[in-house]
């Protein structure tokens, strides 16, 4: 149980152009889940919190316009890099809670953008 | 924001060696949490301490805590080749409704 799935594994794309990625609890529900970026050999730093229903919350110097994040259902929460550029390549990944106060969070297997 | 750090950042040993990794925080926590990376992948949760508990064991996994130092330490004994992987401790600091903070991590090699 509690597995995350993320959509797609991996995208290349030209410099200007928007991506989407999709990030889904798929045998829980799941009121929050978490963006993370990763750049290659360093850590995994917290992009924004996105609750169902409601706006993300955002972590300094994350821009909110660049980083379009939607969580329309329980399931479901995506990010979209805008109008994305080379320095935005990096690995992303998502993470869910299974509950409500739960400190538990699960990962999905991330996305690898490379922004040509 | 970033407040781990692991020590050390690389780490090579042999194969049934036991290994040991560190790492430090900064504010205070709700809980504490280990992940491994294989690279490339995602993130496969090990273990969690909470802020009130000292040790826990998890198979060969050994983790401890001490939030007067903010620091807490994984052990790995008998260490197999499978447990090659980038390890990073993670911190929650508001009762699961924050995300976490994650370490610089450690990579460990263990060599057959």
């Amino acid at each position: 149980g509690a597995v995350v799935s993320q959509h797609p594994s991996w995208v290349i794309c030209k410099s200007g152009t928007s991506v989407k990625i999709e990030c889904r609890s798929l045998d829980f529900q799941a009121t929050t889940m978490f963006w993370y970026r990763q750049f290659p050999k360093q850590s995994l730093m917290l992009m924004a919190t996105s609750n169902e229903g409601s706006k993300a919350t955002y972590e300094q110097g994350v821009e909110k316009d660049k980083f379009l994040i939607n969580h329309a259902s329980l399931t479901l929460s995506t990010l979209t890099v805008t109008s994305a550029h080379p320095e935005d390549s990096s690995f992303y990944i998502c993470s869910a809670r299974v509950a409500s106060g739960s400190p538990e969070q699960f990962f999905g297997p991330g996305t690898r953008l490379t922004v040509l | 924001s970033q407040q781990g750090e692991e020590d050390p950042q690389a780490l090579s040993i042999q194969e049934g060696e036991n290994a040991t990794m560190n790492c430090s925080y900064k504010t205070s926590i709700n809980n504490l949490q280990w992940y491994r990376q294989n690279s490339g992948r995602g993130l496969v949760h090990l273990i969690l301490i909470r802020s009130n508990e000292r040790e826990k064991h998890s198979g060969r996994l050994r983790v401890t805590l001490d939030t007067s130092k903010k620091s807490s330490s994984l052990l790995i004994t008998a260490s197999r080749a499978a447990d090659t992987a980038s390890y990073f401790c993670a911190t929650n600091s508001g009762g699961g409704a924050d995300g976490l903070t994650f370490g610089k991590g450690t990579h460990l090699i263990i060599q057959p």
